[in-house]
């Protein structure tokens, strides 16, 4: 069965630490992972993909097939990274590239 | 472009009704998908679509749910006899070719 685990519900850290947003997966094969973010009063939108290997915005998640994890990092939180992030799958059997999504981790940045 | 599309934003509907959830993709977009969001839960897969035709509706409740994109016009998410339990956050998402899904605003169905 195709899961996403997110582990924390909530995380909060202090403008300046680094933060890190724990995605464990489950899925026989071999799956496209995703991280999408929700700020504040807006619609969800795509942070990153595993295949692209980009930083963006100073995030960076690194694909561990061994631990089946994609763990979502940034050395210097910043007060508008609080939003809810989402870790997502896509390898849809008939190829159909629907997601699995986990519940979401809100994340807090605090001054 | 405008960005994928949804309407209503907010949708109140007496158990019993029937609820229309309508989502215009972003320009030159083939492929819609549509996502439920339960209170305190991710987002969950419903169906995938492509113009004129159901590719993927493993995500689909099996009694009074259906969707359709026509040729023409919007696609179209429908419940039929709704119940306490449809409450819940509905999101579209459309692609040009399977690739990135770029997100709707959602629409928040309140069944009373």
């Amino acid at each position: 069965a195709q899961r996403v685990t997110q582990p924390e519900k909530l995380l909060s850290v202090f403008k300046g630490a680094p933060v890190e947003l724990k995605c464990n997966y489950s899925y026989s094969g071999s799956p496209e992972l995703f991280w999408y973010v929700q700020y504040s009063r807006q619609r969800l939108q795509l942070l990153l993909r595993h295949i692209s290997r980009e930083s963006i915005k100073g995030f960076t998640a690194d694909l561990n097939k061994g631990e089946t994890s994609f763990h979502l990092k940034k050395p210097f939180a910043q007060e508008e990274d609080s939003a809810m992030y989402y870790c997502a799958l896509s390898g849809g059997q008939g190829g159909s590239e629907k997601l699995v999504f986990g519940k979401g981790t809100k994340l807090t940045v605090n001054p | 472009n405008a960005g994928v599309m949804q309407n209503p934003r907010h949708l109140v509907r007496r158990r019993g009704q029937e609820a229309r959830l309508r989502c215009s993709p972003m320009k030159g977009h083939s492929h819609v998908y549509w996502y439920r969001q339960l209170p305190e839960e991710g987002l969950k897969f419903m169906v995938y679509l492509q113009k004129e035709n159901i590719i993927d509706e493993s995500g689909m409740p099996k009694e009074r749910f259906s969707a359709e994109f026509p040729k023409e016009g919007p696609s179209i998410l429908r419940i039929q006899q709704v119940v306490r339990g449809d409450s819940a956050a509905y999101f579209c998402a459309s692609s040009r070719d399977s690739y990135e899904q770029y997100f709707g605003p959602g629409t928040r169905l309140t069944v009373t």
